[in-house]
């Protein structure tokens, strides 16, 4: 089946700093990516829309500029959290589907924590 | 797309007996209904799907039926193990759109 790769799977930084997280499809290419966020005992929340070549789409409510989405290549998107706050603590996951709109693949999720 | 954010419900089921997890669905222009398992600090998982001309699929161990007069799917596992433990969504979506409209999510216990 397909694999969807997220790094990294945790990591802890400081209040007002970026955090990089990056989703990867390891075979297979992926021109949309699924950014989601999840709070403890909840459903996965969609964030944005991740098109290679093209802005990403973000859903209501999300900020566009605090969280930066590039999808650089067929394979890869990133999730960049700036100037991140103790609330911004959630754990992201990202998706790609192989082919159409089915059958999507989840990566393994990020556990972000902001101290 | 949408998701709810609910506290999950929660479903306690003896070792070895059958789990019946519930989900009602939305959008009825959805035409393809899927069930994930989320283990604890992991993503979800593909368990297993069904396009709406159908009416049940059988996988190993689980079963899904979807009711489109009621906007309601199930998924049935069978002979339920200790390594079932996690938390099963259920998402629709149809042809037109890559995102996923997903359910409010159901913790399986399982009781030794």
């Amino acid at each position: 089946g397909a694999v969807v790769s997220q790094h990294p799977s945790w990591v802890i930084c400081k209040s007002g700093t970026s955090v990089k997280i990056e989703c990867r499809s390891l075979d297979f290419q992926a021109t949309t990516m699924f950014w989601y966020r999840q709070f403890p005992k909840q459903s996965l929340m969609l964030m944005a829309t991740s098109n290679e070549g093209s802005k990403a789409t973000y859903e209501q409510g999300v900020e566009k500029d605090k969280f930066l989405i590039n999808h650089a290549s067929l394979t890869l998107s990133t999730l960049t959290v700036t100037s991140a706050h103790p609330e911004d603590s959630s754990f992201y996951i990202c998706s790609a589907p192989p082919a159409g709109p089915y059958e999507q693949y989840f990566g393994p999720g990020t556990r972000l924590t902001v101290t | 797309g949408e998701s709810v954010g609910l506290h999950l419900p929660t479903l306690s089921v003896q070792e070895g007996d059958n789990s019946i997890i519930n989900c009602a669905y939305s959008n009825s222009a959805s035409d393809y209904f899927i069930w994930y398992k989320q283990e604890s600090g992991k993503g979800p998982q593909f368990i297993i799907d069904i396009r709406s001309n159908m009416d049940k699929r059988q996988g190993q161990r689980v079963t899904v039926l979807l009711n489109k007069t009621v906007k309601h799917l199930s998924l049935q596992i069978a002979a339920t193990q200790p390594g079932d433990s996690a938390v099963y969504f259920c998402a629709e979506n149809n042809e037109s759109n890559y995102q996923l409209i997903w359910g409010a999510g159901t913790k399986l216990i399982i009781k030794p």
